[in-house]
Parts: C-alpha cells; structure tokens; sequence
C-alpha cells in the first residue's frame, strides 16, 4: 500500500458544483495532514492545514478521518480558477522520519463553463 | 518580500554533463528542502537541511547526486554525471519550522522550480 493514496481524477465539473476529494495515509502515527494546490507547470502552494476537528476556509472544508486514515477536501460552488492539481500531504513514518512529509500524486481537478 | 528563488529555471544538457542547481531560500526560514516531480513518482523528498546542517539525505538517489549549503542563503544541488531519467522538475522549498508546527510555521514554500532535461 502506498504511504499517501490519490485519486488521480482527472475530475470534470461544470462551474457552481460541489465536488469532493479523498486522500487515505497508511501510517496510523501521522499528525500532521494538509492539502497544497498546485497549478499547471506551477509550484505547489499551502491550500489549508487538516486539524483534527475538521476546518473551513470560505469554499474549502477539509475533514480528517482518523478510524478510516483518510483526510478529505470538498470544495463547493467551484470556480474555473479552482481548476488545477490537489496534492494531499501527510507527516510521514517513524524511526527518525516521523516529521518528513509524504506527498500523495495528487488530483486532478478540471471546472468547465 | 521575495519568496524562494531558484535558477536556473530552464536546464538542457546533455548525458553525461554537470548539472548544478541554485536556491536561495525565504530569509529567516531554518528548514530547506530539494524535491524532484515527475508525472510517474510525483514530488520526491530529495534531502533536507536544518539550519544549513542536511538532516536527511536518504531520498537522494545515488551517488551522482549532491546538495550542500553554504550558509543561510543558498544551496545548490548537484548531478554529476546526468543521465535522461534525472529529467525532471526540481524544487527547492523552505519552512520556518517542519509539520507539527504550529501557526503556519510547518508551511512549505516553493520556489518555482527548474524543469531539467537531460539528452
């Protein structure tokens, strides 16, 4: 099983849509999760950290599923400007790496007119 | 205020050549990070230094690859010889502090990386 699994979409939404992203992590001791957007042939950029009770900014609700190891992103009323690839990030495994973060591949997201 | 720089931005040698890329990271950040990106294995963890100390180097892939860091405002990454499967996009990220931090400190920024091809 992969460290951090995505999946890759690409995901086709028309604008004003809801549409939601899963991301599952296979370490059980990982604290710290988060969700960076990335453009095309464009850095990777922090989109929101993942805290343990869920958070909300504006359009973007990202919830952490400890039972299950899996964090989400739902993303509501979609903009064309949403269009681009959503890397899910998790701290990764112990013996000394506890804090390194694992990249998942990311997801594909498309917001069509 | 001026955010990760990296140079060159675009890089095509040939097999067998050196290859040396420049970061200068955020002023202050403590943490500096070289990833590689390819469609394939997406962003890999290459080696990270804490306070121009490399603290793990064990994503670096072998011996041909180097990373040093002079001091507080720059590092580079070196290939010696390149090979076409280094062909890739390499950032270069820095952090105030690693995940677990809190108040945005673990935030990753990136520079805007080097697209690297390698005949």
């Amino acid at each position: 099983r992969k460290e951090v699994e995505q999946d890759p979409g690409p995901f086709n939404v028309p604008e004003g849509a809801t549409v939601a992203f899963n991301c599952t992590y296979s370490n059980s001791a990982s604290q710290s999760f988060f969700w960076y957007r990335q453009d095309c042939r464009k850095e990777p950029k922090l989109l929101m950290s993942v805290y343990s009770s869920g958070n909300e900014d504006g359009r973007f609700t990202a919830q952490l599923n400890r039972a299950s190891q899996y964090i989400s992103l739902l993303i509501r009323d979609s903009k064309l400007s949403d269009s681009a690839t959503y890397l899910c990030v998790v701290n990764g495994p112990d013996a000394g790496n506890n804090r390194k973060l694992i990249w998942g591949l990311g997801t594909s997201l498309a917001v069509n007119p | 205020d001026a955010g990760v720089i990296q140079s060159p931005r675009h890089e095509v040698t040939e097999m067998g050549q050196e290859v040396t890329l420049r970061c200068k990271p955020i002023s202050g950040h403590d943490y500096l990070f070289w990833y590689r990106q390819t469609m394939m294995r997406g962003l890999e963890l290459l080696i990270y230094f804490n306070n121009n100390v490399p603290i793990d180097d064990s994503g670096m892939p072998e011996d041909r690859f180097s990373a040093k860091m002079p001091n507080a405002s720059f590092s580079t990454l070196k290939i010696q010889p390149s090979e076409p499967r280094d062909s890739a996009v390499y950032f270069c990220a820095s952090s105030l502090r690693l995940a677990g931090g809190w108040g945005g400190t673990d935030t990753q920024y990136f520079g805007p990386g080097t697209r690297l091809t390698v005949l």
